[in-house]
């Protein structure tokens, strides 16, 4: 079965760090193009972050560019999110998904970044 | 940066009756643009791709149409699973955004 498992998330002080994973099983992860995308309290969906199967390309939403990194470890079967100076409004849940011919087609089910202080 | 417009806000209908769901782009997007479901608590589900193609395991009632600007998901017959809030999505440029959702909603 496919399946996408995030954690990492928590309670981080504004200007911190934190990495989130992204586990993957069920399919062959190297194969996929993957994202994140994120969700504020009460608010819709923003896209945050994309890497090719071989992070070749990777791109970002404006609001998080330099700041953020993108990565994965194919042989761990594991994407990541590097979160580097971090503000209140990067307070959202974090999902990661799997980009199958740049559609989203499977998500986790979310990981919780609060930055306060 | 392409905006997508998505009406009703809200939508209230009772179950068996038929819900068309709008969204509008900004520029065109071919039909480079899904939608997904997304219940409370739970993560968003993709329903169509390609503008018109539903997703693996969605009923057959859920259809979707248009190209270029605008684009309908139509749920035809509501069951109670159906209701949630529906998310459009283009991946047509970057960044790719969302559509600030509609409600669908049990009357």
């Amino acid at each position: 079965q496919v399946h996408l498992v995030e954690s990492g998330g928590g309670l981080v002080k504004p200007g911190g760090s934190l990495r989130l994973s992204c586990a993957a099983s069920g399919f062959r992860f190297s194969d996929y193009y993957m994202s994140w995308i994120r969700q504020a309290p009460g608010k819709g969906l923003e896209w945050v972050a994309y890497i090719t199967s071989s992070s070749a390309y990777r791109n970002y939403a404006d609001s998080v560019r330099g700041r953020f990194t993108i990565s994965r470890d194919n042989a761990k079967n594991t994407l990541y999110l590097q979160m580097n100076s971090l503000r209140d409004e990067d307070t959202a849940v974090y999902f990661c998904a799997r980009d199958n011919n740049h559609n989203m087609d499977v998500w986790g089910q979310g990981t919780t970044v609060t930055v306060s202080s | 940066e392409i905006v997508l417009t998505q009406s009703p806000a809200i939508l209230s209908l009772s179950p068996g009756e038929r819900a068309t769901l709008s969204c509008r782009a900004s520029q065109s997007v071919s039909v480079d643009l899904a939608w997904f479901q997304q219940k409370r608590g739970q993560a968003p589900r993709l329903v169509v791709y390609d503008a018109s193609n539903r997703a693996n395991g969605i009923p057959a009632r859920f259809s979707g149409s248009g190209s270029g600007t605008d684009f309908t998901l139509t749920i035809g017959g509501l069951e109670a699973e159906d209701f949630g809030v529906y998310y459009c999505q283009q991946r047509t440029s970057w960044p790719r955004t969302f559509g600030q959702g509609t409600r669908l909603e049990i009357k």
